[in-house]
């Protein structure tokens, strides 16, 4: 497509439920990147993919955190036991490329808006 | 760890005049990127304008340009000519060959007409 994009852009879940969160981004770009951000904070770093596998998931907080992108496309970000503490918006963005090349500019969608009551 | 500071959590601006948001940032890398992204209440993050550690001139985007200090590792955003549509958050972030970016808490402008 022509831009990275992300659904839902609003989700309202209770305590303890499971959410899933997707990213399409654009097309031919083979890095894919979540970031959250929590409200009056920039966004933090999550996961980052290079095609299908996860190459870095440094930033999923704790284990009921996960994502995957079965294809090297489309990505799902996937939240088990919903808590409270996860209301946040989830960014993603692609690049071309990710690796040593910092000139990569990160595209970024308009972000799922997550509230857990 | 690599960390980035925004001094400013609000600054106000006049249309058509020029504001300058803050940004330093921490690193032992010698090689790295800076950028500017702007993130309007529609929530998506439009990139303002980027800066190579190693090109001693500032980038320049139209109305938008960069103090890069790179001894004293500040990198400002100036903006001239301010209009209403300037009205956003301003996050600045670093890169280095880590591939994902670190970004600050960000700066909110107002632009008053």
């Amino acid at each position: 497509g022509a831009g990275v994009s992300q659904t839902p852009s609003n989700k309202v879940t209770e305590k303890g439920k499971y959410v899933e969160l997707r990213c399409d981004p654009i097309s031919g770009h083979t890095a894919l990147y979540w970031y959250r951000q929590s409200l009056g904070q920039g966004p933090e770093f999550l996961i980052y993919f290079q095609g299908t596998g996860a190459a870095d998931d440094s930033g999923l907080p704790n284990d009921r955190f996960f994502a995957v992108r079965p294809e090297g496309s489309v990505s799902t970000l996937k939240i088990q036991r919903t808590e409270r503490g996860d209301s946040a918006v989830y960014l993603c963005a692609s690049s071309y490329s990710g690796g040593a090349s910092g000139a990569n500019v990160l595209t970024f969608g308009a972000g799922s808006r997550l509230t857990v009551l | 760890a690599q960390t980035v500071t925004q001094s400013q959590p609000e600054m106000s601006v006049q249309e058509a005049e020029t504001v300058t948001l803050s940004c330093t940032y921490d690193t032992s890398e010698s090689d790295y990127y800076l950028f500017w992204y702007k993130q309007p209440p529609s929530r998506q993050m439009i990139l303002v304008i980027r800066q190579e550690a190693y090109k001693q001139q500032n980038a320049t985007e139209n109305r938008f340009s960069v103090n890069f200090q790179k001894a004293a590792k500040s990198f400002s955003l100036k903006i001239s000519d301010s209009q209403l549509g300037d009205a956003a958050m301003y996050f600045c972030a670093y890169r280095s060959t880590l591939p994902h970016m670190r970004f600050g808490a960000g700066t909110r402008l107002t632009v008053k007409p």
